[in-house]
């Protein structure tokens, strides 16, 4: 079954630091991995994604997102965080033997402090 | 150009009640998903539909959950006989087509408050 974990409920970062949000996988076969960002109260906003080629991949808003295929990881970086990078983040594979489907982390939510 | 709308944005009804929700997709997208979202939790897949059928439902919990998209475009889910459980955040996505490297766009979502 293909699922992704963010083993961290909440990060913490000061403005102007660097940020990580983790996430690993577990899929079978090469995976297509997404990053989406979420305002309070509003939907899931796509970030970047995932498919083939360089393993690091840049996105919107500065963010960038690192895959690792050894350690099963697709984490979530941007250099200098801003306190308007403060949301919740969530990580998703997507099924490849049924494109249809998306599969979820919980979430992570990012609290970036001035 | 217009991202992906769902309305109504709240709906609180009480338990045993019957509730739509809508949702438009993104102009010219023929593929459209529905996932609920919890609490402190990702959102999960409910039911896909490619055109105006559902060509997956194997999310819908139950038979009380049922979607439809007539003309290809806005789609609406129907839970009949709501249970306090079915309360969440109700999200819609649409993509330009099934394609595997496809992202999908999300809406707003609608918050489901079952009494």
């Amino acid at each position: 079954a293909q699922s992704v974990a963010q083993p961290e409920d909440q990060v913490n970062v000061a403005e102007g630091n660097p940020l990580t949000v983790k996430c690993t996988y577990s899929v079978s076969g090469n995976p297509y991995l997404f990053w989406y960002v979420q305002y309070p109260n509003r939907g899931l906003q796509f970030l970047l994604k995932y498919i083939t080629g360089d393993n690091l991949v840049k996105g919107s808003y500065g963010f960038e997102a690192e895959f690792n295929k050894s350690q099963t990881s697709f984490h979530l970086k941007k250099p200098s965080a801003l306190v308007s990078d403060s949301a919740l983040y969530f990580c998703a594979v997507r099924d490849l033997r049924n494109f249809n489907k998306f599969y979820f982390g919980s979430g992570t939510k990012l609290n970036v402090k001035p | 150009g217009a991202g992906v709308s769902q309305t109504p944005s709240n709906k609180v009804t009480e338990k045993g009640k019957y509730v739509e929700l809508r949702c438009d997709p993104i102009s010219g997208h023929t593929a459209l998903y529905w996932y609920r979202q919890s609490l402190g939790q990702g959102p999960e897949f409910l039911i896909y539909f490619q055109g105006t059928g559902a060509a997956d439902d194997s999310g819908l919990p139950n038979d009380r959950f049922f979607a439809v998209r007539p003309e290809g475009s806005v789609s609406t889910l129907k839970i009949q006989r709501t249970e306090r459980g079915d309360s969440a955040v109700y999200l819609c996505a649409s993509s330009p087509s099934s394609g595997s490297t496809d992202t999908q766009y999300f809406g707003p979502g609608t918050r489901l408050t079952v009494l």
